[in-house]
């Protein structure tokens, strides 16, 4: 199974700031994802790295809040932008091979 | 149309027992259906998954008992360890193509296995 780097793994932030995650795969994969799960809730998809090209979002995420990079077939990334304390989150990168696989998650605390 | 109900929400077990986690899935189009255990601090990982063209599927102390005519499915962990002590989460996709990964989680579940 593919092996997930996320950095950084826990991050305490100011309002108004912004936070790249990186998502790093030791294999090429066509299909990376990101997810958020807040505090004690689900995880809920937030939009498909598309390689190449702009990812695609889901319902409730736009790409201002939450610009997406998939410049190659390993690597993402994911920025939450001028963060408020309700994007306090776990942000999940994941991968799809003949399974789906998670990374170990980014730990998100806006003050 | 889209949403994934899991119950219960929190279960207590004895070392030794049986745990029993249920899903309740809407959209009939899903065809892929895998449960996820997470570990405190940690990214979900896969335990198993089942697709709609079989009604049980067994890995170890792990089954999956999967119902298409009511739309439900359900986690079995047999001789239930401490180190099951975990939050289990299903899910449910559309299996291949452009939007198999797309997972729709359920609430998910603690369990805790009592020594």
């Amino acid at each position: 199974s593919a092996v997930i780097s996320q950095k950084p793994s826990r991050d305490i932030c100011q309002r108004g700031t912004s936070l790249t995650i990186q998502c790093q795969v030791d294999s090429q994969v066509t299909m990376m994802f990101w997810y958020r799960q807040q505090p004690g809730q689900s995880l809920t998809l937030i939009a498909t790295a598309n390689q190449g090209s702009e990812a695609t979002y889901e319902s409730g995420f736009v790409i201002d809040k939450f610009p997406i990079s998939r410049p190659n077939l390993t690597f993402s990334t994911l920025t939450v932008s001028n963060m408020s304390p309700e994007d306090s989150s776990i942000y999940l990168c994941s991968v799809r091979e003949e399974k789906l696989f998670f990374g170990s998650g980014t730990q998100l605390s806006v003050l | 149309q889209q949403q994934v109900k899991q119950s219960p929400q929190s279960l207590i077990v004895q070392k030794g027992g049986i745990s029993i986690i249920n899903c309740a899935y809407e959209n009939t189009a899903f065809d892929y259906f895998p449960w996820y255990q997470q570990f405190p601090g940690k990214g979900p990982a896969l335990l198993i998954a089942i697709r709609p063209d079989v009604s049980e599927k067994k890995e170890g102390r792990f089954t999956i008992s999967f119902n298409k005519s009511a739309k439900q499915f359900s986690l079995h962990i047999m001789d239930s360890q401490p180190g099951d002590s975990a939050t289990y989460f299903c899910a449910a996709s559309y299996y291949g193509g452009t939007s198999y990964g797309k997972l729709t989680f359920g609430q998910g579940t603690i369990l805790t296995v009592h020594p």
